[in-house]
C-alpha cells in the first residue's frame, strides 16, 4: 500500500529553524515533492528530491533518505508570511506513475 | 499567479446534479492533471491526461470523468452530485507530463453540494 506521514501541526518563531519531517512507504518509488499551500489558495512547488542527500534552495532545504523512507523540509530565518501548510508528495510508480500527497503539515511562525 | 486558469471559482449546487469545471493550462504545457482537497482528505490525485490522452488514473470515482481537448484545455465532469463531493478542485499543468516535472496548480474551483 501506499502511505505518507507527516505531523499535523507545527509551531516555530519568527527567525527560527524549523524542521518538518515526513515518512513514506510506497512501492515504485520515483521521488518526493515538497510544496508550500497557503489557506484556500493552490500550492506552490519548493523542490524535488530523487537521490540521497540535501537540496538547498536559499531559506529552504529537503533532505532524502530513500532507503530509510524519510525527508525533512528544513526551513531557516522563518518569516511570518511561511505559516502555510506544506505537503510532501511521493511519485508512485505503480500501475503508472502518479503523485501521492501526504496530508500536510500546517506551520505556525508566531512572532 | 501560476498561469493555470480554473473556471468557475466557486460553484454551489444540489445533490443529485451535474457540473463541469475547467481549466486552461499555462501556455505551452501539454500535460493536466485533477486534484480533489477537502478538509478531512488532504490532496487526491483523480487523473492526468497529456496531450489529449489519458496518462494515468488515481481515486476518480466513475461519476467523474475528464476530457483534454485538442486546444489542450480539459474539463472535469461531476455527475449525481452527493454531500461528501463538496471540495476544492485543482488543476495542475506541467510540460511534459513526466513524473519528474513541476505541476504548477490553479487557483482551484470550490464545490459546494447542498
Amino acid at each position: 500500500g501506499q502511505n505518507i506521514d507527516q505531523p499535523t501541526e507545527m509551531t516555530a518563531t519568527e527567525g527560527a529553524i524549523v524542521q518538518i519531517n515526513c515518512t513514506y512507504q510506497t512501492s515504485g518509488f520515483n521521488g518526493l515533492f515538497w510544496y508550500q499551500q497557503h489557506a484556500g489558495e493552490a500550492p506552490t512547488f519548493l523542490s524535488y528530491n530523487v537521490l540521497d542527500g540535501l537540496e538547498e534552495k536559499g531559506r529552504f532545504s529537503s533532505f532524502l533518505s530513500r532507503s530509510k523512507g524519510y525527508s525533512y523540509l528544513l526551513l531557516k530565518e522563518l518569516q511570518m508570511k511561511d505559516s502555510a501548510s506544506y505537503l510532501c508528495a511521493v511519485i508512485s510508480n505503480t500501475g503508472g506513475f502518479k503523485t501521492i500527497f501526504g496530508a500536510g503539515t500546517r506551520l505556525f511562525v508566531k512572532a | 499567479d501560476s498561469g493555470v486558469t480554473q473556471t468557475p471559482k466557486h460553484l454551489i449546487t444540489a445533490t443529485g446534479q451535474r457540473v463541469t469545471l475547467r481549466c486552461s493550462p499555462r501556455s505551452g504545457d501539454l500535460s493536466v492533471y485533477w486534484y480533489q482537497q477537502s478538509l478531512d482528505q488532504g490532496l487526491q490525485f483523480l487523473i492526468q491526461y497529456y496531450n489529449g490522452e489519458e496518462r494515468a488514473k488515481g481515486n476518480i470515482l466513475e461519476r467523474f470523468s475528464a476530457q483534454q481537448f485538442p486546444d489542450l484545455h480539459s474539463e472535469l465532469n461531476l455527475s449525481s452530485l452527493e454531500l461528501g463531493d463538496s471540495a476544492l478542485y485543482f488543476c495542475a499543468s506541467s510540460v511534459f507530463g513526466q513524473y519528474t516535472d513541476t505541476q504548477y496548480f490553479g487557483p482551484g474551483t470550490r464545490l459546494t453540494v447542498l
